[in-house]
């Protein structure tokens, strides 16, 4: 019930492309689900979250979209960048437990 | 927005030594840390939560022997690898949860490499 399941495990998209992650969680205590990307070597930075009132939200290019009763979420990359290139990975939290449970990550590569 | 710094970026011991890393959060103060270690091209993994003033909850399968925690202020945490063995090497991460914010912080993580 403390999974965080997302895929795909890698991606490849061509540049000005859209990149699509997926995740699915069990637990419906989970009320923050954010998103991070990880450069190698360096620890991971917050890139956008939502809460399960809301089906939707968007910051620059970056979309996470929430579907509630089928317990999914996805982040969209829109006219994706070689500088996105990047892990991310997906997670799930209660709000004030504090304790993250986070998504094996997507390796994306974005070709100029 | 909130920086949470560690210390040293990257270390080379030799085995059977002890390494001690430190967690700052540098623009504001956390009750709440947490150390993560990473295993290349895998997720992070919790080890233990940090908690200022009081002894840290370790995850299943974590040895607290191994693996000492003090958070002696709201700004600081550290980890100590006790004797540490090759096995030992990994990306450790340190994350800081911002009171005033609800929102949880990264460190920009420590190479620990165990020869």
């Amino acid at each position: 019930q403390q999974q965080v399941k997302q895929s795909p495990q890698s991606l490849i998209v061509q540049k000005g492309g859209i990149s699509i992650i997926n995740c699915a969680y069990e637990n419906t205590a989970f009320d923050y689900f954010p998103w991070y990307q990880q450069f190698p070597g360096k620890g991971p930075a917050l890139l956008i979250a939502i809460r399960p009132d809301v089906s939707e939200k968007k910051e620059g290019r970056f979309t996470i979209s929430f579907n509630k009763s089928a317990k999914q979420f996805s982040l969209h990359i829109m006219d994706s960048q070689p500088g996105d290139s990047a892990t991310y990975f997906c997670a799930a939290s209660i709000t004030g437990g504090f304790k993250t449970i986070f998504g094996a990550g997507t390796r994306l590569f974005v070709k100029a | 927005g909130a920086v949470v710094s560690q210390h040293p970026s990257w270390v080379i011991c030799k085995s059977g030594t002890s390494v001690k890393i430190e967690c700052r959060s540098l623009d504001f103060q956390a009750t709440t840390m947490f150390w993560y270690r990473q295993f290349p091209k895998q997720s992070l993994m919790l080890m233990a939560t940090s908690n200022e003033g009081s002894k840290a909850t370790y995850e299943q399968g974590v040895e607290k022997d191994k693996f000492l925690i003090n958070h002696a202020s709201l700004t600081l945490s550290t980890l100590t690898v006790t004797s540490a063995h090759p096995e030992d090497s990994s990306f450790y991460i340190c994350s800081a949860i911002s009171s005033l914010r609800d929102e949880q912080f990264f460190g920009p993580g420590t190479r620990l490499t165990v020869l």
